[in-house]
């Protein structure tokens, strides 16, 4: 079936640091591919999405390209902040299916 | 525009009780979705609904469980009997499945304690 990993966290950086995290993918056809941020407390919400290959989703900062090749969709920020520190979840597909989910801690 | 609204925020029963989660989802929307998030587990679906039928619950993990869609604007998930391993939080989310790339808006969940 479908399915999804994440590196595993924490992640930790100080703040201005460059922020990759990894997520590669298992699928049949070709799914849409999404990010997800969730703040403590709260639930999740979209951070961005790409639907076809070459695709790249951006927002707030945060990019992510859809590479069919390597069944990737690593997300990056160039520069964090301390308010970008929550959990940050890897899905494809529009019943989506998430990865177990990468926790970011940005210092000041 | 008002989200996904879930109830309770939070719940403490003991064990056997009847819990009752609640969800309303966004207006417009024809689905709808039950998530399950544990740090053992991560985030699972458990059922999802489209126009108010349930499509997937292959995920409810057992037969305590159970979710009902009465109409296009409410739905419920019941445990009864409850147990302390269904500690977790509990998200409804909604979207409008109608092309690619759909959205799904979560609530912010409910966080669930059986002691």
């Amino acid at each position: 079936g479908d399915s999804v990993t994440q590196m595993e966290g924490p992640v930790t950086l100080s703040e201005e640091a460059f922020l990759t995290i990894n997520c590669t993918y298992t699928a049949t056809g070709y799914p849409s591919l999404f990010w997800y941020v969730q703040y403590p407390g709260e639930g999740l919400q979209l951070l961005l999405k790409a639907t076809k290959a070459d695709d790249k989703g951006s927002n707030k900062g945060f990019e992510a390209t859809y590479r069919k090749e390597t069944t990737s969709f690593h997300l990056e920020k160039g520069s964090v902040q301390v308010s970008d520190s929550a959990v940050y979840f890897c899905a494809l597909n529009d019943i989506p299916t998430f990865g177990r989910g990468t926790s970011l801690i940005v210092h000041p | 525009d008002a989200g996904v609204i879930q109830s309770p925020r939070h719940e403490v029963t003991e064990m056997g009780q009847e819990v009752t989660l609640r969800c309303k989802p966004i207006s417009g929307h024809n689905s709808l979705f039950w998530y399950r998030q544990t740090m053992m587990r991560g985030l699972e679906l458990l059922i999802y609904f489209n126009n108010n039928v349930p499509i997937d619950d292959s995920g409810m993990p057992e037969d305590r469980f159970s979710a009902k869609m009465p109409n296009a604007s409410f739905s419920t998930l019941k445990i009864q009997p409850s147990e302390p391993r269904d500690s977790a939080v509990y998200f409804c989310a909604s979207s409008f499945q109608g092309r690619s790339g759909n959205t799904i808006y979560f609530g912010e969940g409910s966080w669930l304690t059986v002691v």
